[in-house]
């Protein structure tokens, strides 16, 4: 199984474009899950989704959207980028959403805004 | 809100020294709580969980136990190896069937071991 797949694993952007981090899963999980690590900070949650068709924003969702139109995909848009969204981001996924089982992440990209 | 709170970092160690890690939290409810590890270059993977009061998580040596009347879920391992050296989070997850998915993270703790 291939899992949490993430493309690309590096990204240098200029302020003002946009882009695409793409997320897929195979696993058949309804729930998806954005995260971003910055340094000492852990891992904060951007945005989440329960099902396809079905987003949410979580703790940090200024500036990034999010569609989940495929059980499989969800991808990360981010509409005019600025040095404040260089970060590792990090995308999830769960079978089950009680919260009592464990979330698999993908290998992350990391993105730099200069 | 919740919120995870982890012993500040990094932590160095020799081979065979026993390792604690401390995590408190702050939570509503009946959170689950989990220790996720990091190695280089890689995403996070689960190392060890507990789901209710007084329940003991443990995997490769490692265990942790849920004290919910100090909020403490720390992480100890009596033998470290330079294979463990990654950086350690601890996090939680509403309980009850609500969390959808997302986990309240602390800050992450860098543990080094030495040969």
């Amino acid at each position: 199984n291939a899992g949490v797949t993430q493309t690309p694993k590096f990204q240098v952007l200029k302020t003002g474009q946009s882009m695409t981090l793409q997320c897929a899963q195979d696993m058949n999980h309804e729930y998806m899950s954005w995260y971003r690590q910055d340094p000492g900070m852990g891992l904060r949650l951007i945005h989440y989704s329960v099902g396809a068709g079905i987003t949410d924003q979580g703790e940090v969702p200024n500036g990034y959207n999010v569609s989940r139109s495929t059980t499989e995909d969800f991808p990360l848009r981010l509409l005019s980028a600025a040095p404040s969204q260089t970060s590792v981001y990090f995308c999830a996924s769960s079978f089950d959403g009680a919260g009592n089982e464990k979330l698999f992440f993908g290998s992350g990209t990391q993105l730099s805004v200069l | 809100g919740d919120s995870v709170t982890q012993m500040e970092g990094p932590v160095t160690l020799s081979e065979e020294a026993f390792l604690t890690i401390n995590c408190t939290y702050t939570a509503t409810g009946y959170p689950s709580l989990f220790w996720y590890v990091q190695y280089p270059g890689e995403g996070l993977q689960l190392l060890l969980k507990a789901t209710k009061a007084d329940d003991k998580g443990s995997n490769k040596g490692f265990e942790a136990t849920y004290r919910k009347e100090t909020t403490s879920f720390h992480l100890e391992k009596g033998s470290v190896q330079v294979s463990d050296s990654a950086v350690y989070f601890c996090a939680l997850s509403e309980g009850g069937g609500t969390s959808y998915g997302k986990l309240t993270f602390g800050q992450g703790t860098i543990l080094t071991v030495h040969p």
